[in-house]
């Protein structure tokens, strides 16, 4: 079945550096996209989000991208810090009435001091 | 607001036995959620609700039941739990604006054992 899938499980990245982290999503109907941080042990929390017909959304110190022509998503942290440190997840939504999210595997971010 | 609350945190079960997992929220949001979470997994749509009065399946419905009489609660029940329904448990909630992509928040998690 159609699915939103992460290119790398794992990144690690220096203190103050940026990361980039990506997300490949297959059902082109989708139409809203949204990136959660989940800390250990802690519920997913929203991050940013994205509409289709945006390509770029900025928040602070956060960043997504959205390229519909290869139904690719990244988020951009900039001047990483030591909370940044978790895993992170795209979500597509797939339904047109209530949201139905199809969630990817997630990508843990280390930030190395 | 208390947001998104859910209980209990953690909990052991034998096979077979039944549960249910609360979930409550004080946000006055139409919608809610119920998903589960396997270790180093995305997260997987059990079922959802709409309203009060009104639910319907997600990904992975079978061995759940779900009933919604209040805008507020969402609980989850586990007629007969079975080793595959060890996972921790998440539930969200999202308002609904007229059309407009809403995000989810999500509860902190109910973590469950089935023996």
């Amino acid at each position: 079945g159609e699915s939103v899938g992460l290119h790398l499980p794992t990144l690690s990245v220096q203190e103050g550096d940026n990361s980039i982290i990506n997300c490949a999503y297959s059902n082109s109907a989708s139409d809203y996209f949204i990136w959660y941080k989940q800390e250990s042990g802690k519920g997913p929390q929203f991050i940013i989000d994205i509409r289709s017909n945006m390509d770029k959304r900025q928040g602070q110190r956060v960043t997504v991208l959205l390229n519909k022509t290869v139904k690719h998503l990244s988020l951009q942290i900039a001047a990483t810090q030591p909370g940044d440190s978790a895993v992170y997840f795209c979500a597509e939504n797939i339904s047109q009435g209530a949201q139905k999210l199809v969630f990817g595997q997630g990508t843990r971010l280390t930030i190395n001091p | 607001n208390a947001g998104v609350t859910q209980t209990p945190k953690f909990r052991i079960l034998k096979i077979g036995q039944s549960m249910t997992l609360q979930c409550a929220q004080d946000m006055n949001h139409n919608y809610m959620y119920w998903y589960r979470q396997d270790p180093g997994m995305g997260l997987k749509l059990i079922y959802y609700s709409v309203g009060a009065g009104i639910t319907d399946k997600g990904e992975v419905p079978n061995g759940y039941n779900v009933s919604r009489s209040t805008t507020e609660d969402f609980p989850l029940r586990l007629e007969l739990a079975a080793p595959s329904q060890t996972s921790v448990y998440f539930c969200a909630s999202s308002p609904h604006t007229g059309g407009r992509r809403e995000t989810q928040y999500f509860g902190p998690g109910t973590r469950l054992l089935v023996l």
